[in-house]
């Protein structure tokens, strides 16, 4: 089944700064989706990206379908982005099912 | 709030014990995926259901079992309960399978079997 690969596993970072999250995968894929996971558990929706570039707010993500990559950029973090921050894809070869295959994630940890 | 209901929210069992885990859709959602996230084996899909049919299946023990309803919410079942069977189970949403089709997650429920 497709393979998903997140880096770094581990990020700490001083409020205020920027940050970049990867994520590749070994197929292709027909849906692309990260996730922000706060201390509480919950699994919060960032962007739906299978292509193409999106922003919202401080937060943007980039997926270049072709090189089988997704970047998540953080800019000025703050301390409510600390968590795990999970991509997920679905491949192109699953059917039409279109369930999720998750990453290990990337925890998050921004210092005041 | 995505709209993703799950009940209980927490809910502590012995071993050997059965429970039912309760999933409300998004309204208008056909789509139903459960998934189980632990400590060592991260975020798995279990199973899913489109419009009360069973779609897909993945790492999901022959103990649990699922279904969903007319109403189209959805129910997991755990039965025989094992220590390893502690996690954090996640009911998801979508209007559709497949591809151009956002998946929305609940809060989950914490399980703790003792």
């Amino acid at each position: 089944g497709i393979q998903v690969e997140q880096s770094p596993p581990d990020l700490i970072l001083q409020e205020g700064a920027n940050s970049t999250l990867r994520c590749n995968f070994s197929d292709s894929v027909n849906n692309l989706q990260w996730f922000h996971q706060n201390p509480w558990g919950q699994l919060i929706n960032l962007f739906y990206i299978p292509s193409g570039t999106k922003q919202n707010g401080r937060l943007s993500a980039t997926t270049v379908a072709t090189e089988r990559y997704s970047l998540l950029y953080i800019s000025s973090s703050q301390t409510t982005d600390s968590g795990v921050y999970f991509c997920a894809v679905s491949s192109i070869y699953g059917g039409s099912q279109g369930n999720l295959i998750f990453g290990k994630g990337t925890k998050l940890s921004v210092k005041p | 709030d995505s709209g993703v209901t799950q009940t209980p929210k927490h809910l502590i069992t012995a071993t050997g014990q059965r429970v039912t885990l309760r999933c409300s859709p998004r309204s208008g959602d056909l789509s139903v995926y459960w998934y189980q996230q632990s400590l060592d084996q991260g975020l798995q899909f279990l199973i899913q259901y489109y419009n009360g049919e069973e779609r897909a299946k993945g790492n999901i023990l022959e103990r649990f079992s699922a279904q969903q309803f007319p109403d189209l919410h959805s129910e997991l079942n755990l039965s025989s309960l094992e220590l390893g069977d502690s996690a954090l189970y996640f009911c998801a949403s979508s209007l559709r399978q497949g591809a151009g089709n956002t998946i929305y997650f609940g809060e989950g429920s914490w399980l703790t079997v003792v």
